[in-house]
């Protein structure tokens, strides 16, 4: 059974572009969550995502954004990067969703440089 | 959010044992996680709690005390690739809500 799929896995980008990552979850799994990651801070719940609607949402600004497909494939989005939008942001998925089971599988992330 | 307290860092010595706390509020609380993150790959699940008491998986056992928001992890037998990040994570309604994590170094 494979895993948690995210693309890219790094990328550098500059101040003001936009970026999209990509995470497929481990089939048959209906929520993603998206969490980003910085040394000291931890994870950060940025939002959850079940059968194509925002379940959930962290305290992130606008800039981030996010869909999930009818297959359930996710994008989250940034606009406008900002240098402290470097982090690496991880991806998980479940059956049914954090409130439900809590147990989370995660991929391996996308780590993002701001320049 | 969740304030969630867990220790910087720890070292300890290959064969020993080491207890990682957590530290949370407790209102809200549904459930506390840790999970594994070895440097540069995913986190993996490692233990659940959601009554008080002690839950025993091989080397790593994991204690919850829901009246003192308080969870402790303890890893037996210490191994080399026991060496990672150790995220205390609780649950509330909708979200796992993660510590910075606890950076464990063994030492040969």
């Amino acid at each position: 059974k494979a895993g948690v799929t995210q693309t890219p896995r790094y990328l550098i980008k500059t101040r003001g572009q936009q970026v999209t990552l990509s995470c497929s979850p481990i089939s048959g799994h209906r929520s993603v969550s998206w969490y980003q990651q910085t040394p000291g801070q931890g994870l950060q719940f940025l939002f959850e995502y079940f059968s194509e609607t925002q379940r959930n949402k962290g305290n992130f600004p606008g800039r981030f954004s996010g869909r999930q497909f009818s297959n359930s494939r996710s994008e989250m989005n940034v606009s406008t990067l900002e240098l402290g939008d470097s982090a690496l942001y991880l991806c998980a998925s479940s059956i049914s969703g954090q409130g439900a089971t809590g147990e989370l599988f995660f991929g391996e992330g996308s780590r993002l440089t701001v320049l | 959010g969740q304030n969630i307290d867990q220790p910087t860092e720890m070292t300890a010595t290959e064969g020993a044992i080491v207890q990682i706390n957590c530290t949370y509020q407790t209102s809200g609380f549904n459930g506390l996680f840790w999970y594994q993150q070895h440097a540069g790959e995913a986190p993996t699940f490692l233990s659940y709690n959601v009554l008080d008491g002690l839950e025993e998986k091989g080397r790593f056992s994991s204690f919850l005390s829901r009246s003192k928001g308080y969870s402790y992890l303890l890893l037996k037998e210490l191994q080399m690739k026991d060496s990672a990040s150790y995220l205390c994570a609780q649950r509330d309604d909708y979200k796992l809500s993660f510590g910075a994590g606890t950076t464990v170094t063994v030492r040969a």
